[in-house]
């Protein structure tokens, strides 16, 4: 079965540059939820889209923004990196139905040097 | 404050020993409660979850959550762990405020099983 994809899984980036990460939810999903996973750290909210709005916002910086688009896959933009950026960045997808669990990606590794 | 705690953060067990890993919560009313597993490397998968009814839910791979209301607790176990359950554990809540399904996990188990 189809799965929630995240490119690129691995990403490089020096401080104050900017990264795009991209997700692709499960087809016919139109809800996508993004995670950052510090190490040895629990996931952390940063920001839901429905139907290609926002529709709940966590613990995302303002340096960071998302969209998702008509095609339902979401991009987080990260600018002005900083070194406590590196991490594990979920993204999830489910149908926004009641009751509809989550599904995860493989994630992002973000790594700012 | 609102959270939601996991109070092992390691343990290590050998294949067959029974496992229980506790989690609490503090949020009231209604939540949905999740357990979800990280294998090294890999992103998170569902083991099991509960909105609502039978308080004893059963997942995959054996495993086995029971809620308890008046404990808010919503503890994982499996009567017989494997080597392959090496992995870190995270329960998850939905809170009843801001968005159905917009997970607040805990700081995970990481269980180690020694064959």
């Amino acid at each position: 079965a189809a799965g929630v994809i995240q490119s690129p899984r691995h990403l490089i980036k020096e401080k104050r540059e900017t990264a795009t990460l991209k997700c692709y939810p499960i087809p016919r999903h139109d809800t996508v939820y993004w995670y950052q996973q510090g190490p040895g750290q629990d996931p952390q909210f940063l920001i839901s889209f429905y139907e290609k709005m926002q529709s709940d916002k966590g613990s995302i910086p303002d340096r960071f923004s998302a969209q998702q688009f008509s095609d339902y896959h979401s991009e987080l933009n990260m600018s002005s990196l900083e070194l406590g950026d590196s991490a594990l960045y979920f993204c999830a997808s489910s149908s926004g139905q009641n009751n509809s669990p989550l599904h995860f990606g493989n994630g992002t590794r973000l790594t700012v040097t | 404050a609102q959270s939601v705690s996991q109070h092992n953060h390691h343990v290590i067990l050998s294949e067959a020993a029974s496992l229980e890993l506790g989690c609490n919560y503090s949020y009231g009313g209604t939540v949905n409660l999740f357990w979800y597993v990280q294998y090294p490397g890999q992103h998170l998968q569902l083991l099991l979850k509960y909105f609502s009814g039978d308080p004893l839910v059963k997942g995959i791979k054996g495993f086995e959550a029971e809620f308890i209301k008046s404990k808010f607790s919503f503890n994982l176990r499996k009567p017989s762990v494997q080597w392959s359950d090496t992995a870190e554990y995270f329960c998850a809540v939905s809170p009843p405020k801001g968005g159905f399904q917009k997970l607040v996990f805990g700081t995970g188990t990481r269980l180690l099983v020694s064959p």
